[in-house]
């Protein structure tokens, strides 16, 4: 079985203060992807990243950043620098072995205060 | 580029009535396809995926059905909606390789009263 553990449910920063979304998963496959969407207000899923779990180099893009680490089966994401459009709800999401289903967490409900 | 379509946006339906949901995929061929419901508390839900015309998979026993009648095009359905039946459904898209990353359209928020 595979689940997704976002123990954190919502963070307020101040703007340009730098946050830290975790996010823990679970599977007994050794291959398996892990995934971040955002969730804006409006409600579409945004895809923000994927990652496979023979490739455990950190990816910056831009203010955002991911720390892969299979001994603590852990892909947190960091915001540097947030700003007001970061607030969202933000999904770590995995798909282990050969099927296609995504599994997600919780969310977390980020809020960026000016 | 590929994009997906779904319609309503919104939509509020009595107990009882039937519910016709579409999604359509653009600029791609032979995409899986996926209805997620999204019930209040965040948590998503996958209820129907599919690999081609004609072949659903059903995730959850419910009050609801899906069709695919065309390669790009998915249809999620009711014949009688159930309170418990409101909330954001999401229709998704990834490529035929099962493991690929899922593209989410914009959502139809259903409330039934």
């Amino acid at each position: 079985a595979q689940k997704v553990t976002q123990a954190q449910t919502e963070i307020s920063v101040v703007e340009k203060e730098d946050v830290t979304l975790d996010c823990v998963y679970e599977t007994r496959d050794t291959t398996y992807y892990l995934f971040w969407y955002k969730q804006p207000p409006s409600g579409e899923l945004v895809f923000l990243i994927r990652r496979n779990s023979f490739d455990e180099q950190n990816e910056i893009s831009g203010r955002y950043s991911w720390n892969f680490q299979k001994s603590t089966s852990s892909f947190n994401f960091t915001i540097t620098a947030s700003q007001v459009v970061d607030s969202a709800v933000y999904f770590c999401a995995l798909i282990s072995g050969a099927n296609s289903k995504l599994t997600f967490g919780k969310g977390i409900t980020l809020s960026v205060r000016p | 580029s590929q994009t997906i379509h779904q319609w309503p946006a919104t939509l509020v339906q009595p107990v009882g009535s039937p519910l016709s949901l579409e999604c359509t995929v653009e600029g791609t061929s032979n995409p899986n396809l996926y209805w997620y419901r999204q019930a209040a508390g965040r948590g998503l839900q996958l209820l129907f995926y599919s690999v081609g015309i004609g072949q659903i998979s059903s995730e959850v026993p419910q009050n609801l059905s899906a069709s695919r009648p065309q390669d790009r095009q998915f249809i999620l359905s009711s014949k009688k909606l159930l309170l418990s039946d409101s909330g954001f459904y999401l229709c998704a898209w990834g490529t035929s390789a099962s493991t690929d990353t899922q593209y989410f359209g914009p959502g139809t928020r259903l409330t039934v009263l």
